[in-house]
């Protein structure tokens, strides 16, 4: 079945500091890609998508592109802030079977002034 | 509108008790989906409902009972639960059948039982 892989931290960084959130999948049809952040007590956001192979999604200074021959989707910042700090969550959703997202298991950011 | 509302917040319940979720979304989306998440874990479907039908059941105790009373609304009656069952219930929805579309979530309802 499909699935997503993602470093699973804690990542802890400086604010400033550059991010990088590895991002792998197996899917059997052709999925879009999706990074869902998580604040303390909340529901999930969507922070960027892309639906297909070399989309970049970005949002808030957040990027990510769709690598098919990688089958990858790894997030990045230049500059995280204090506020960064969250739980992120890389998911895919097949186009053949659109009715689940599958997570991966998230990756637990802090940043430290 | 591009909410997805839940009630309540919070919800501590006893083992014999029945309580029910409620999630609500005015975006004419016509797929709602229920989650369970445990900490640090990440969301575990549980139920969608498409066109106001069960279309997934993701093998889920019998205690779990969801329902869809019209296309902006959605249920989960909840009976003789668990303290295992004790998690952050999250509600989503989504136009159907569009795999490049996002979930919209709600805030979720923490729930626990003792």
């Amino acid at each position: 079945g499909d699935s997503v892989t993602q470093m699973e931290g804690p990542v802890t960084l400086s604010e400033e500091a550059f991010l990088t959130i590895n991002c792998t999948y197996t899917a059997t049809g052709y999925p879009s890609l999706f990074w869902y952040v998580q604040y303390p007590g909340e529901g999930l956001q969507l922070l960027l998508k892309a639906t297909k192979a070399d989309d970049k999604g970005s949002n808030k200074g957040f990027e990510a592109t769709y690598r098919k021959e990688t089958t990858s989707f790894h997030l990045e910042k230049g500059s995280v802030q204090v506020s960064d700090s969250a739980v992120y969550f890389c998911a895919l959703s097949d186009h053949n079977y659109g009715q689940n997202f599958v997570f991966g298991p998230g990756t637990r950011l802090s940043v430290l002034p | 509108d591009t909410e997805v509302t839940q009630t309540p917040k919070h919800l501590v319940m006893g083992m014999t008790n029945k309580k029910s979720l409620k999630c609500e979304q005015h975006m004419g989306h016509r797929a709602m989906y229920w989650y369970k998440q445990k900490a640090k874990k990440p969301p575990e479907l549980m139920f969608v409902y498409s066109y106001e039908k069960l279309s997934i059941n993701e093998s889920v105790p019998s205690r779990f009972s969801p329902e869809c009373p019209n296309s902006s609304l959605l249920n989960l009656h909840l009976h003789a639960l668990q303290p295992e069952d004790s998690a952050l219930y999250l509600c989503a929805s989504r136009p159907p059948g569009q795999g490049n579309t996002e979930a919209f979530f709600g805030q979720g309802t923490r729930l626990t039982v003792v």
